[in-house]
């Protein structure tokens, strides 16, 4: 149980469009989900904090406006990536919590290599 | 802002040989919860070992065990045993409202 899935897995894209970037749930609900951002040898980085209903908050640092991140159902939340450039190039991966859950765990998607050229 | 740190970028052991992963963190919560993260190079994120901090009791799973120190801020791992497929990136993490992550201690066991 608690799987958490992202898609894709992989994307390349042209420098200026927008990616989205899709974290499902599977088999629980999760009213927080996470966006972490990972640069190669390095660790994961929170980008923002995700809430089902409600506005994202954003960690210092994080453009609000070229992230955009929507958490509409308990089980989907989604960043999109507006107006890539290459420097947005990085691994993505989500995480979520059990809503109502007992223990305080996150559970991790596989994660989105994406590549901007 | 909590902080956590692992001051080993890179940790080797020989297979069947145990290895210790050093982490501190600094936060001013009294409850919070404390992670191992193993990331092979497929970069899925793995949970390796979850310690709640009211409990005194150290975290076991098999073989991974961790050592607690509150007081310290102290939360190092322990593989014993190692095998080669523990190498991979280990990751401290602590939890109160959002999961904060060190910057890694990458993992080599020797054959």
């Amino acid at each position: 149980g608690a799987v958490v899935s992202q898609h894709p897995s992989r994307v390349i894209c042209k420098s200026g469009t927008s990616v989205k970037i899709e974290c499902r749930s599977l088999d629980f609900q999760a009213t927080t989900m996470f966006w972490y951002r990972q640069f190669p040898k390095q660790s994961l980085m929170l980008m923002a904090t995700s809430n089902e209903g409600s506005k994202a908050t954003y960690e210092q640092g994080v453009e609000k406006d070229k992230f955009l991140i929507n958490h509409a159902s308990l089980t989907l939340s989604t960043l999109t990536v507006t107006s890539a450039h290459p420097e947005d190039s990085s691994f993505y991966i989500c995480s979520a919590k059990i809503a109502g859950g007992r223990q305080e765990t996150q559970y991790f998607g596989p994660g989105t290599r994406l590549l901007v050229l | 802002a909590q902080t956590v740190t692992q001051s080993q970028p890179e940790m080797s052991v020989q297979e069947a040989e145990t290895v210790t992963l050093s982490c501190t963190y600094d936060t001013s919560e009294n409850n919070y919860y404390l992670f191992w993260y193993k990331q092979p190079p497929s970069r899925q994120m793995i949970l390796v070992i979850r310690q709640e901090a009211y409990k005194q009791q150290n975290a076991t799973e098999n073989r991974f065990s961790v050592n607690f120190q509150k007081a310290a801020k102290s939360f190092s791992l322990k593989i014993s045993d190692s095998q080669l497929g523990d190498t991979a990136m280990y990751f401290c993490a602590f939890m109160k409202h959002d999961m904060r992550f060190g910057a890694g201690t990458r993992l080599t066991v020797k054959p």
